[in-house]
């Protein structure tokens, strides 16, 4: 079955450090990976998405993820947090009948 | 920009009542969807819908839960008798076609009491 592994659910960073979010997921077919963020009382907003080419995609706030197929993971990076990035991030994957099957989320704070 | 609605925002019912809850996706997008997220847990798909027709369903979705595209510009989602284990963010998305983004709404917190 297809699922989607993040490992992190609780991070604190200090503004200016740097992010690395991990996903891993099992999907056995053509894989759309997605990153999606959670402002406090929000709605899930897109923050990048690869389909295919160039495995080094970027988002929207200078956010980034790299597809690695060797290892079935799509981590999300950011060079610099700031404090509006306190958020809770979800990888999903979209399977073939185009639904998204999340990650159980992470929740980072950035510290001012 | 396009967006997709839901209404209302938050809803409280009691337990035993019949809840609708509403959502208005984009306008040329084909495919329609609702995935709950139960507080502190992980967002999960509920149901699928296309070509007027329910596509896809998971376990979560059971004879309590109906889905309806009334009029060509509504997709609902019917609770027919909340539990109060039905408390959750409803969340609505569409997608324009396959192997695209998918738009959420705003979501509708739903509290059965």
């Amino acid at each position: 079955a297809q699922s989607v592994s993040q490992h992190n659910h609780h991070v604190i960073l200090s503004e200016a450090a740097s992010l690395e979010l991990g996903c891993n997921y099992s999907y056995g077919g053509t894989v759309n990976l997605f990153w999606y963020v959670q402002y406090p009382g929000q709605h899930l907003q897109l923050l990048l998405k690869y389909f295919s080419g160039d495995p080094l995609v970027k988002g929207i706030k200078g956010f980034e993820a790299e597809f690695i197929k060797s290892k079935f993971s799509f981590n999300l990076r950011k060079p610099s947090v700031q404090w509006s990035d306190t958020a809770e991030y979800f990888c999903a994957v979209m399977d073939s009948s185009y639904k998204l099957i999340f990650g159980s989320g992470t929740r980072l704070l950035v510290r001012p | 920009e396009p967006e997709v609605t839901q209404t209302p925002s938050h809803q409280v019912t009691q337990m035993g009542q019949e809840v609708i809850l509403r959502c208005v996706p984009i306008s040329n997008h084909l495919y329609f969807y609702w995935y709950r997220q139960i507080l502190g847990q992980k967002v999960e798909f509920l149901v699928s819908f296309y070509n007027n027709e329910i596509s896809e369903k998971s376990e979560i979705f059971d004879d309590q839960f109906s889905v309806e595209r009334p009029d060509g510009s509504n997709f609902t989602l019917k609770i027919r008798s909340t539990k109060l284990e039905d408390s959750a963010m409803y969340f609505c998305a569409s997608i324009l076609e396959g192997n695209t983004e998918a738009f959420f709404g705003q979501g509708t917190r739903l509290t059965v009491v």
